[in-house]
């Protein structure tokens, strides 16, 4: 069965504390994204990858970075946790080959700052 | 990135077939039509893709009209586990591969 595999379900965190959130996949997946899901506002592209240590900017990349420095692994990190960023943080990974593959998501990490 | 359209919601009954339908009239050529679904409390799950021909799948089936600037989700009986959000997305084949979701359409299944 194929997996993706975020490190946390629930978690919660103080205002200006350094999160990370990590992401596991292992299907020898080329391409990972973070999205953030808010009600009324859909799912959010913040950062994808298509490559070790390669990297591109989603729609909503202000206040986060990533980091891929193996296949299997993409994290999101919040420099500084901010009370906007309190929202369900979604992973997912695809084979290359684009339109002709399907993404796998893992199951969310719905993340409190206070 | 290509647009699509779905109606915000829909109903139904269960173990009669669902017709889930999405509007792309700007889609491109080498792009792919993605359906994806969202059950409570849960990531997105992938349901079907296809590019020109109409696909099948155990979870469902997909119909692409002729000029491929709408296609339709056909869920074949459905039972109250497919009450979800269900996402239609157009995935180019080469270039940029990210995923970007709209709306969706919520489905509500009655017993």
């Amino acid at each position: 069965d194929v997996k993706v595999t975020q490190s946390s379900r629930y978690l919660v965190k103080r205002t200006g504390e350094k999160v990370f959130l990590e992401c596991v996949q292992d299907m020898d997946h080329e391409n990972m994204f973070w999205y953030r899901q808010d009600p009324g506002l859909g799912l959010r592209l913040i950062y994808f990858s298509y490559d070790v240590k390669m990297k591109e900017k989603g729609d909503i990349p202000e206040g986060y970075s990533v980091s891929r420095e193996k296949k299997e692994r993409f994290s999101l990190i919040l420099e500084s946790a901010s009370t906007n960023q309190t929202s369900m943080y979604l992973c997912a990974s695809s084979l290359g080959g684009g339109g002709r593959t399907e993404a796998f998501f893992g199951q969310g990490t719905r993340l409190t700052v206070v | 990135d290509a647009k699509t359209t779905q109606p915000n919601s829909m109903e139904s009954n269960e173990e009669e077939p669902v017709h889930l339908p999405c509007n792309h009239s700007t889609i491109s050529g080498t792009d792919y039509i993605h359906w994806y679904r969202q059950l409570p409390s849960q990531g997105p799950e992938y349901v079907i893709h296809g590019l020109t021909s109409n696909v099948n799948n155990r979870m469902a089936s997909l119909a692409i009209a002729e000029d491929r600037k709408s296609s339709t989700l056909i869920l074949h009986r459905a039972t109250l586990r497919d009450a979800a959000v269900y996402y239609c997305i157009l995935r180019p084949s080469s270039g940029a591969q990210k995923l970007v979701f709209g709306q969706g359409t919520r489905l509500t299944i009655n017993p």
